[in-house]
């Protein structure tokens, strides 16, 4: 079983549109939680971070629950330009034999069309 | 925000050659860089990590004599993929992080990634 699981998609919306991803993560000693957003044959770059509180930062919404290892991002009207692969990152606690290392989830595709 | 770059950012070798790719910080000095490979439509999956002036930690499966990571400087870190066969051909991405104040130790700044297609 993948450390953190996603649903692939691809998930096609209009514009406007509002749509849910959804992730699950199996190590309960993970510390931190990210969704990434990864255009097509670039990097990966930081969207946003995740905490059980929920956090928000302008039409996306992220979810984390800790009980259930279950995270979730929230995309509200939809644009063209939302359009890319967004990865769940799992990040696990620092220790001796860690490092803090970043876990990807394999990352789901969202296609926007006009 | 910090910048992390890699050279080349695509290159094209016949199988047995042996490609060199560096990963750079270039304003802040990375205690740790972070060697990822990512195949078509797969995952981004961490191969190694290294810190400055130590021996790379190699993630399992992963073999350390054919993928040598050398982070020499805090600065700069290299892999080279030796004898390369066309299924080392993948996105190879770096990431760095930071230890000192003013850039998050915690936070890892991804390079652009380099495109290797072995034929």
């Amino acid at each position: 079983r993948k450390e953190v699981e996603q649903d692939p998609g691809p998930f096609n919306v209009p514009e406007g549109a509002t749509v849910a991803f959804n992730c699950t993560y199996s190590n309960s000693a993970s510390q931190s939680f990210f969704w990434y957003r990864q255009d097509c044959r670039k990097e990966p770059k930081l969207l946003m971070s995740v905490y059980s509180s929920g956090n928000e930062d302008g039409r996306f919404t992220a979810q984390l629950n800790r009980a259930s290892q279950y995270i979730s991002l929230l995309i509200r009207d939809s644009k063209l330009s939302d359009s890319a692969t967004y990865l769940c990152v799992v990040k696990r606690a620092r220790g001796s034999s860690n490092t803090g290392k970043l876990i990807f989830g394999q990352g789901t595709t969202l296609q926007v069309k006009p | 925000g910090a910048v992390v770059s890699q050279h080349p950012s695509w290159v094209i070798c016949k199988s047995g050659t042996s490609v060199k790719i560096e990963c750079r910080s270039l304003d802040f000095q990375a205690t740790t860089m972070f060697w990822y490979r990512q195949f078509p439509k797969q995952s981004l999956m961490l191969m190694a990590t290294s810190n400055e002036g130590s021996k790379a930690t190699y993630e399992q499966g992963v073999e350390k004599d054919k993928f040598l990571i050398n982070h020499a400087s805090l600065t700069l870190s290299t892999l080279t993929v030796t004898s390369a066969h066309p299924e080392d051909s993948s996105f190879y991405i770096c990431s760095a992080r930071g230890g000192e104040a003013g850039i998050g130790t915690d936070t890892q700044y991804f390079g652009p990634g380099t495109r290797l297609t072995v034929l």
